[in-house]
């Protein structure tokens, strides 16, 4: 266990619905990483925060995806409209910010889309 | 960012040394290598880093060639729970964001 909390570890929803993700980062974490991973696929970067500002968005992350972190604390995605290709695992990862930067990432949320 | 190359998948006998390579040829002066290690079903987790000396911890060793161009991975005496899918990154020294990680290799650790 590295301390990030992720809810829900899984989530089956129909096309078009709307869905929402937590991610709860190690305490004193100041930045926090969301990242897609499909099957065989190694993570891909989707976007970050430092603090509660989101810093830098992927390509990856269509005007259907949108992310926050209220108080630089706990971050939610959200994915609006789901389409089959969402389907993947979203991994959440929170770090310190220093120098060797590494990133605790929690055990992620999967994702299918019917 | 300098991109790794990586075998798909290796084996190797339980109780014995597991050497996993990595190529970062394009790497530059200012670019930390980082390994990952992903057991199924489950988030990535840290094993080490390093820039340019040899670095060890309770988990890993990390040789990295003189040039740099390379790295190895070391797991010393690997376990059954070592199965995993290990991720070489390079990470730029002062770019906190995100880490490229590929497609990585597979271990399979055999009794």
């Amino acid at each position: 266990d590295t301390g990030v909390s992720q809810d829900p570890r899984h989530k089956i929803t129909k096309r078009g619905q709307n869905v929402t993700f937590r991610c709860d980062p190690i305490s004193e974490h100041n930045r926090l990483y969301w990242y897609r991973q499909t099957l065989g696929q190694g993570p891909e970067f989707l976007t970050y925060f430092q603090n509660e500002a989101q810093l830098e968005k992927s390509r990856l992350l269509s005007d259907r995806f949108s992310a926050e972190r209220p108080k630089g604390s706990f971050s939610t995605l959200e994915i609006q409209r789901t389409e089959q290709g969402d389907s993947a695992m979203y991994l959440c990862a929170s770090s310190f910010g220093e120098v060797k930067n590494i990133q605790y990432f929690g055990a992620g949320t999967r994702l299918s889309v019917l | 960012d300098a991109k790794t190359t990586q075998p798909t998948s290796m084996d190797c006998a339980e109780g014995r040394a597991a050497n996993l390579p990595c190529n970062h040829s394009t790497i530059s002066g200012n670019e930390y290598v980082y390994w990952y290690r992903q057991i199924h079903s489950q988030g990535p987790q840290y094993i080490i880093h390093g820039l340019k000396n040899n670095e060890t911890n309770e988990m890993a060793s990390l040789i990295i060639t003189e040039d740099r161009k390379s790295s190895t991975l070391i797991l010393p005496h690997a376990t059954l729970r070592d199965t995993a899918v290990y991720y070489c990154i390079v990470r730029p020294l002062y770019n906190f964001n995100k880490f490229y990680f590929g497609s990585g290799t597979k271990l399979n650790v055999k009794p």
